[in-house]
C-alpha cells in the first residue's frame, strides 16, 4: 500500500482541464514543499512533469501546473491533448526515503 | 546531453545471483545520485534506494534493505543494482534515475530499464 494515495483513474475529454489529488499526511506531502509528479506512458520510462510542488523542468508544456492544500497535492493539466493519457504518479520524500503514489490513470475521450 | 544506458533483459532462475547497470554520461557522474526504482508488472513506482557515485554511500528504502545491494564504480560511470539470490517475486522492470539537481529527490533523467524475469 503506497504512503500517498490517488484516485486509480481520471478521464477527460479533449481540450477540458483535469485535476489528479495526492494525499499524504501533514509528515509528508503537507510537511514541506517535495511533491514532484511524473508521467509514464505504456512501456516508457516515467518522465518528470512537476517539482518542488509547482515548478516545471524546462521543456514540459505549461498546460501542467501543480498546486498543494494541507496534506493533498495536485496536478492539474488544462487543454487535454490525446498525447496527455499516461500514468501519473505523484511522489515526495519522507523519513529519508522516496515515496510514490499508486499512480493514476488519465484516459482521454 | 545527460543519458544513463542500462543493461539488457536478464531471464534468471530463482536463487540465481544477477547484476544489472546503469552508465551514466554527459556529465560529471560523480556529482548526482543515481536511484533505482522497481516496477512490477502493471503496478506502480518503486523506489529501491541511492546511491553516492562520489564515495558509494548508499541510502535504502526499507522494504528493500537487505534484500538488493547498490554499488557504483566511478572510474566507468556506472552504478548496479545486485541481488544474490532472486525470487520470482523479484520480477519486473528496474530504472535507473539520476538526481535532477544537488541536494533534490527529484529525477529528470532515466534509463531506458532492464526487464528481469525471474522463472524456473
Amino acid at each position: 500500500q503506497s504512503a500517498l494515495t490517488q484516485p486509480a483513474s481520471v478521464s477527460g475529454f479533449p481540450r477540458q482541464s483535469i485535476t489528479i489529488s495526492c494525499t499524504g499526511t501533514s509528515s509528508d506531502v503537507g510537511g514541506d514543499n517535495y511533491v514532484s509528479w511524473y508521467q509514464q506512458h505504456p512501456g516508457k520510462a516515467p518522465k518528470l512533469m512537476i517539482y518542488d510542488v509547482n515548478n516545471r523542468p524546462s521543456g514540459v508544456s505549461n498546460r501542467f501546473s501543480g498546486s498543494k492544500s494541507g496534506n493533498t497535492a495536485s496536478l492539474t493539466i488544462s487543454g487535454l491533448q490525446a498525447e496527455d493519457e499516461a500514468d501519473y504518479y505523484c511522489s515526495t520524500y519522507t523519513s529519508s526515503s522516496l515515496v510514490f503514489g499508486g499512480g493514476t490513470k488519465l484516459t482521454v475521450l | 546531453e545527460v543519458k544513463l544506458v542500462q543493461s539488457g533483459a536478464e531471464v534468471k532462475k530463482p536463487g540465481e545471483s544477477l547484476r544489472i547497470s546503469c552508465k551514466g554520461s554527459g556529465y560529471s557522474f560523480t556529482s548526482y545520485w543515481i536511484s533505482w526504482v522497481r516496477q512490477m508488472p502493471g503496478k506502480g513506482l518503486e523506489w529501491m534506494g541511492k546511491i553516492d557515485p562520489s564515495d558509494s554511500y548508499t541510502n535504502y528504502s526499507p522494504s528493500f534493505q537487505g534484500h538488493v545491494t547498490i554499488s557504483a564504480d566511478k572510474s566507468i560511470s556506472t552504478a548496479y543494482l545486485l541481488w544474490s539470490s532472486l525470487k520470482a517475486s523479484d520480477t519486473a522492470m528496474y530504472y535507473c534515475a539520476r538526481q535532477y539537481y544537488d541536494s533534490s529527490d527529484y529525477y529528470r533523467a532515466w534509463g531506458q530499464g532492464t526487464l528481469v524475469t525471474v522463472s524456473s
